[in-house]
């Protein structure tokens, strides 16, 4: 069956550091990948979103590009801000069915 | 602003007690979605309804009652909940049918408490 594997958090930055997330999956076939977003208290915002091999997929400062040969879509920007501490899930799409990876918390201080 | 709205956003209910959560989307999407999420987890499908037709149940016990009346609503209905049925309940919908692989689009979810 399909899977999302990523990195375990929290992770702690401080402001304008860089970021990555790393995201791998197992699935069969081509699946669509998605970043999504989750803010105290709120629902999950779709981030980002790839649809096949070397799309890359950006969102406010954040992309990730769809690797097939590495199977990943890590997530990166290049300065974080403290509005973007968050969770984050990594998704795929298999028959309208969305897997999700276990999320990872990003705690960023000024 | 979400373009899911759900209510109500917060609800405290008793195990005896029979309350619908309720979702809209005026987005045109055909398929609408009810997921369970527990703190620190991600969301787990319960529901799928596509073209107001329910095509995925994913073995959710019978105290959870899902209604789609059109194309824009989808409800929830509650009855005889147990405590450990707390979460946030989160509403979702896509714009193509089962089968597709367009994105989700979710609500703020209502977040639930048993006691």
């Amino acid at each position: 069956g399909n899977s999302v594997t990523q990195m375990e958090g929290p992770v702690t930055l401080s402001e304008e550091a860089f970021l990555t997330i790393n995201c791998t999956y197992t699935a069969t076939g081509y699946p669509s990948l998605f970043w999504y977003v989750q803010y105290p208290g709120e629902g999950l915002q779709l981030l980002l979103k790839a649809t096949k091999a070397d799309d890359k997929g950006s969102n406010k400062g954040f992309e990730a590009t769809y690797r097939k040969e590495t199977t990943s879509f890590h997530l990166e920007k290049g300065s974080v801000q403290v509005s973007d501490s968050a969770v984050y899930f990594c998704a795929l799409i298999g028959y309208s069915t969305l897997t999700f990876g276990k999320g990872t918390m990003l705690l960023v201080s000024p | 602003d979400t373009e899911v709205t759900q209510t109500p956003k917060h609800l405290v209910m008793g195990m005896t007690n029979k309350k619908s959560l309720k979702c809209e989307q005026h987005m045109g999407h055909r398929a609408m979605y009810w997921y369970k999420q527990k703190a620190k987890k991600p969301p787990e499908l319960m529901f799928v309804y596509s073209y107001e037709k329910l095509s995925i149940n994913e073995s959710v016990p019978s105290r959870f009652s899902p209604e789609c009346p059109n194309s824009s609503l989808l409800n929830l209905h509650l009855h005889a909940l147990q405590p450990e049925d707390s979460a946030l309940y989160l509403c979702a919908s896509s714009h193509s049918g089962v089968g597709g692989d367009q994105p989700q689009h979710f609500g703020d979810g209502t977040r639930l408490s048993i006691l």
